[in-house]
């Protein structure tokens, strides 16, 4: 696969259940972020990574746990969530921080 | 305000007319723009981007233009097509490591 793909690209879950979200990418980037996309509003950034580092965390509660093994992956974990977290969860990638940035599809949540 | 914003929310053009979509950035700081294109169901698309350096840069079809005096942005597409109707968005990046700032998007619509 090329580009940036993320999965599951749906989720529904309950407020008291565990889950991850997960990104790849392959542009050979070192920057990976996450965005929280709601209905009428602009992009959220939630997280930045460059060289698998956290270089930003935009006062995201600690229900959502970024987590970067390497430069290729990147993964949000879930857990007792608030139904006005539902949203598009997007990921993104750069070569270099705030440059052009590759989207992925997205991950469609529902919290009920 | 701190945001980037657009001025429309919505912009009904006919087909194989010419679209203009704007954007208005409140820092003038910035240093660099993009603007992406964001279709139902999928991530924001790259489309062209335009440094403070600039004043106009061309694609295929699109044209950016930056006016730093008044701190507009805008996007011109030539010959608007049935596969241009999407959300559009123009982006800024402020400096330092939080990557670029979103505006709230552009619905584009393409009347037959």
């Amino acid at each position: 696969e090329t580009g940036v793909t993320q999965t599951p690209r749906h989720l529904v879950m309950g407020m008291t259940n565990k889950k991850s979200l997960k990104c790849e990418q392959h542009l050979g980037h070192n920057a990976m972020y996450w965005y929280k996309q709601s209905a009428k509003k602009p992009l959220e950034l939630m997280f930045v990574y460059s060289l698998e580092e956290r270089v930003e965390n935009n006062s995201v509660p600690s229900r959502f746990s970024p987590e970067c093994p390497n430069s290729s992956h990147l993964f949000l974990h879930l857990h007792t969530l608030q139904p006005e977290d539902s949203a598009l969860y997007l990921c993104a990638s750069s070569q270099l921080v705030a440059y052009e940035q590759y989207f992925g599809p997205g991950t469609r949540l529902t919290v009920t | 305000g701190e945001s980037v914003g657009l001025h429309l929310p919505t912009l009904s053009v006919q087909e194989g007319d010419n679209s203009i979509i704007n954007c208005a950035y409140s820092n003038s700081a910035s240093d660099y723009f993009i603007w992406y294109k964001q279709e139902s169901g999928k991530g924001p698309q790259f489309i062209i981007d335009i440094r403070s350096n600039m004043d106009k840069r061309q694609g295929q079809r699109v044209t950016v233009l930056l006016n730093k005096t008044v701190k507009h942005l805008s996007l011109q597409i030539a010959a608007t097509q049935p596969g241009d109707s999407a959300v559009y968005f123009c982006a800024e990046r402020r400096g330092g490591a939080d990557g670029l700032t979103f505006g709230k998007g552009t619905h584009l619509i393409i009347q037959p």
